[in-house]
């Protein structure tokens, strides 16, 4: 099946910003933007944005998301130790008829 | 505020069947598209299948010839069901719920259960 393409890692220093990419075609990002999510080793994955840039409750606006053509972006302002986690996009692929992820993205903290 | 209880066989030899039930607590099971992710060990997400309250289903492709999804209204329950597993399908299952509202471009996983380990051994 084919997915959503994110770099498998990224590596920031403490309150640096870090940009996440996620890149699609016009059948599932293009058309219907980006959700992401954000998973701690042990956890199950925690929404982080929908529809590109809408939060849900709770979520710090250090967060934020775009999106530009097929690619999908998450921005992290101020980086904690915190956000160490991996990040995932998803979204609906209208060809497949089935959800997508991206490979997901390791972000370090150092 | 909505919770997902999921539960399951833990351990199975290949060419078993595996076999998850989810439950929903606390909101509206016809508001969402229930889904089945996976997580093998190490790796990302992914996507197993869905289904809606009607019993409307989509499956991933690659899995499709060996999963089915069904619904208990009823009850506010789905499963998942696997046949003929192998090693392959050791991972970390999760059931989902994703809100649709393609009107206004909503596509994303709302909630989500703790999760279960699926091994699959002789």
């Amino acid at each position: 099946q084919a997915g959503l393409t994110q770099p498998p890692s990224v590596s920031k220093g403490l309150r640096q910003t870090a940009t996440l990419t996620c890149t699609g075609n016009s059948n599932n990002v293009g058309n219907q933007g980006a959700a992401w999510l954000q998973q701690h080793q042990g956890h199950p994955p925690k929404l982080l944005s929908y529809r590109n840039n809408k939060r849900p409750s709770g979520i710090s606006e250090r967060f934020s998301a775009s999106r530009s053509g097929n690619t999908a972006s998450l921005t992290i302002t101020g980086l904690q130790p915190e956000d160490e986690a991996d990040y995932y996009c998803s979204t609906w692929d209208n060809s497949l008829s089935a959800w997508v992820f991206g490979g997901g993205t390791k972000l370090t903290v150092l | 505020q909505v919770q997902l209880q999921q539960w399951g066989a833990g351990l199975l030899k290949p060419s078993e069947t595996l076999s998850l039930t989810c439950a929903v607590y606390g909101g509206s099971f016809r508001g969402y598209y229930w889904s089945w992710v996976r997580q093998p060990p190490g790796k990302g997400l992914e996507w197993i299948g869905q289904i809606n309250h009607s019993g409307n289903t989509n499956y991933n492709p690659s899995l499709k010839s060996r999963v089915t999804i069904s619904v208990d209204t009823s009850k506010n329950q789905f499963s998942l069901k696997v046949n003929s597993v192998t090693a392959a399908d050791t991972a970390v299952y999760y059931c989902a719920g994703a809100v649709v509202v393609t009107a206004m471009a909503y596509w994303y996983f709302d909630l989500w259960g703790r999760g279960t380990v699926v091994t699959v051994s002789s």
